[in-house]
């Protein structure tokens, strides 16, 4: 099964209202990445976070990490219309040779 | 210019031809990978190399080869190519002590009939 599920699988929401999405995972992390893709193109990087920090912002964007309860959620403030696109939540595991393994990941809609 | 290129961008093949997608890069990073991923089920990692002489096998990796044929370059072939080998694929590249981030290409579409 995946390490990284992600929660929803789909969200719609009307432009300028807030994004949040959620991801769960199984075992001891060095960090979580979060993942950005457009219909059918290429990965793009968003935003890491360390086992050891809690929250980061990056512009519209707003990460947590519990390691606690294993989770971790992305926040879009203000959503646009560009927003559209399918996020997913990638952990680098503990003696996992920097490999990454990703989450099954959420659609956003944003619709105007 | 992108920085992480795959060719081609589609391919239709029929069942048990050899295809081989191709994955080159110029941002000199040493790290390179290979995903497929398939709808509702994120990226799932076929091969990758921490170098030219360093290749390992990733989480589904039977039914396919790899190449890196020099630092820029990370080949993956398909021997005998099969229907459920249907799927997006993706290169990918990072540097070794840097930030952790992967660099992705666009894709291949690989369709299998």
């Amino acid at each position: 099964s995946q390490q990284g599920e992600e929660d929803p699988q789909a969200l719609s929401i009307q432009e300028g209202e807030n994004a949040t999405m959620n991801c769960s995972y199984k075992t001891s992390i060095n960090n979580l990445q979060w993942y950005r893709q457009n219909s059918g193109r290429g990965l793009v990087h968003l935003i890491l976070i360390r086992s050891n920090e809690r929250e980061k912002h990056s512009g519209r964007l707003r990460v947590t990490l519990d390691t606690s309860k294993k989770s971790s959620s992305l926040l879009i403030t203000a959503s646009r219309a560009a927003d559209t696109a399918s996020y997913f939540c990638a952990t680098q595991l503990t003696g996992g040779g920097n490999k990454l393994t990703f989450g099954t990941g959420t659609q956003l809609k944003v619709e105007l | 210019d992108a920085d992480v290129t795959q060719t081609p961008r589609n391919r239709i093949t029929k069942t048990g031809k050899r295809i081989m997608l191709e994955c080159s890069q110029t941002k000199g990073h040493d790290r390179m990978y290979w995903y497929r991923q398939d709808p509702g089920l994120g990226l799932r990692l076929i091969y990758y190399s921490f170098d030219v002489k360093d290749i390992n096998k990733g989480e589904i990796s039977d039914g396919y080869s790899v190449s890196r044929q020099a630092q820029a370059k990370f080949s993956l072939s398909l021997e005998s190519a099969i229907p459920n080998q249907t799927a997006l694929y993706f290169c990918a590249t990072r540097k070794s002590g840097g930030a952790d981030t992967q660099y992705f290409g666009p894709g291949t579409r690989l369709t299998v009939l």
